[in-house]
């Protein structure tokens, strides 16, 4: 089974500062990642595929980088609805995600 | 509007079986892959089973031998069937469809399934 690892755990961010989260898998994925935005009472929300590419509709502020096993998610500049848990997915083989990080209000 | 809507979630004793559903709108069950995905209270996603557009089903270990997906493609309706059901079991059940590329979108909304005494 593919370990997927984020960090950190919680992070602490201004509106309108920029956030930056982790994700690392235990063996190489290439490219089959994906990035989920989670609010309190909802479902995920599918935000990046493919490493980097934005689903329809999340904003540009939202970008995502990586390859192998070290991937980022970017938030630019923190908006009040951008205040949740982020999960990243591998599809390599089969599905696992990672333990989420939280983004809060500094 | 694509829409999933999960349905049969409830308090359940240990031992006991329950089924859920996925009625999609806009979605063809069918023609796509779709799978669960279940959240433990205040933890996080794990995968639980896949169904192929051409029917081979697949489970995590952790529901291997007691859970069955299946879909009704009349009814445009996903299943899952949960037998033997634990304490570990507990949590919000999600449906979601699977892309030709293999991430997860659309997702319903959740049905919770407690298992307790």
């Amino acid at each position: 089974e593919i370990v997927m690892t984020q960090s950190p755990a919680t992070l602490s961010v201004s509106p309108g500062e920029r956030a930056t989260l982790s994700c690392r898998a235990s063996q190489s994925i290439s490219s089959d990642l994906a990035w989920y935005q989670q609010k309190p009472g909802q479902a995920p929300r599918l935000l990046i595929y493919g490493a980097s590419t934005r689903a329809t509709g999340i904003p540009a502020r939202f970008s995502g980088s990586g390859s192998g096993t070290e991937f980022t998610l970017t938030i630019s500049s923190l908006q009040s609805e951008d205040f949740a848990v982020y999960y990243c997915q591998q599809y390599n083989n089969w599905w696992t995600f990672g333990q989420g990080t939280k983004v809060e209000i500094k | 509007e694509v829409r999933l809507v999960e349905s049969g979630g409830g308090l359940i004793q240990p031992g006991g079986s329950l089924r859920l559903s996925c009625a999609a709108s806009g979605f063809t069950v069918s023609s796509n892959y779709m799978s669960w995905v279940r959240q433990a209270p205040g933890k996080g996603l794990e995968w639980v089973s896949v169904i192929y557009s051409g029917g081979n089903t697949y489970y995590a270990d952790s529901v291997k031998g007691r859970f069955t997906i299946s879909r009704d493609n009349s009814k445009n309706t996903l299943y899952l069937q949960m037998n033997s059901l634990r304490a570990e079991d507990t949590a919000m059940y999600y449906c979601a469809g699977v892309t030709s590329g293999n991430w997860f979108d659309p997702w319903g909304q959740g049905t919770l399934v407690t298992v307790s005494s």
